[in-house]
């Protein structure tokens, strides 16, 4: 079945560094990869997501890259801040014409100041 | 416009009992799907739906029943609750494919079944 596989499980970085998470997914028709944040207690939120005809996408210190052949996709955060830290989930939405998304592990970003 | 609400927010069961955890939006959303929370597991989906009437089986199906009569609601419900079912329970909704496809996630259902 579909599968996304999220790497690394925690990260811990020092502020000012960059951070990168990486995922792979199985399923050759998923179309849209978002991320989401979630901070403790909370619900998860996006905060990026790349479409499969686009090969990067950037939002202020945060951006996304896509290799299609490659089935996998990464999340970039560029002078890490501690509100930063939270877990992230990548996601791809399978083949079919839904909305099915299917989530990687998490990873749990620590930023010390 | 209150987006994805879930109730309640935490909910104790003994094993064996039955209940059902609520899910609404306003924002007419064709989609609407749960996810359970585990430690190191992340979101794993349990049903979805893409539109009234219309309900398929997730990653995680077993235990779990739902139902979609209207556009707005989407219950879960646990027919005889197991410890195994101790998680934190999401409902979300989007749109379907189009353009905008963001899904939001309600605050979360905390459960404990002892």
């Amino acid at each position: 079945g579909e599968n996304v596989e999220q790497h690394p499980s925690t990260l811990s970085v020092q502020e000012g560094d960059s951070a990168v998470i990486k995922c792979t997914y199985s399923d050759s028709a998923s179309n849209y990869f978002p991320w989401y944040k979630q901070e403790l207690g909370k619900r998860p939120q996006l905060i990026i997501d790349i479409r499969s005809n686009v090969g990067e996408k950037k939002d202020q210190r945060i951006a996304v890259t896509l290799n299609k052949t490659a089935k996998h996709f990464s999340l970039h955060i560029t002078e890490t801040q501690p509100e930063d830290s939270a877990v992230y989930f990548c996601a791809a939405r399978t083949g079919g014409g839904y909305n099915k998304l299917i989530f990687g592990a998490g990873t749990r970003l620590a930023v010390h100041p | 416009n209150a987006g994805v609400t879930q109730t309640p927010k935490f909910q104790v069961l003994k094993t064996g009992q039955s209940m059902t955890l609520q899910c609404a939006q306003d924002m007419n959303h064709e989609y609407m799907s749960w996810y359970r929370q585990d430690p190191g597991m992340g979101l794993r989906l349990i049903h979805y739906s893409v539109g009234a009437g219309i309900t398929d089986q997730g990653e995680v199906p077993n235990g779990y029943n739902v139902s979609r009569s209207t556009t707005e609601d989407f219950p879960l419900r646990l027919l005889s609750a197991a410890p195994s079912q101790t998680s934190v329970y999401f409902c979300a909704s989007s749109y379907g494919t189009g353009g905008n496809t963001e899904a939001f996630f309600g605050q979360g259902t905390r459960l404990t079944v002892v």
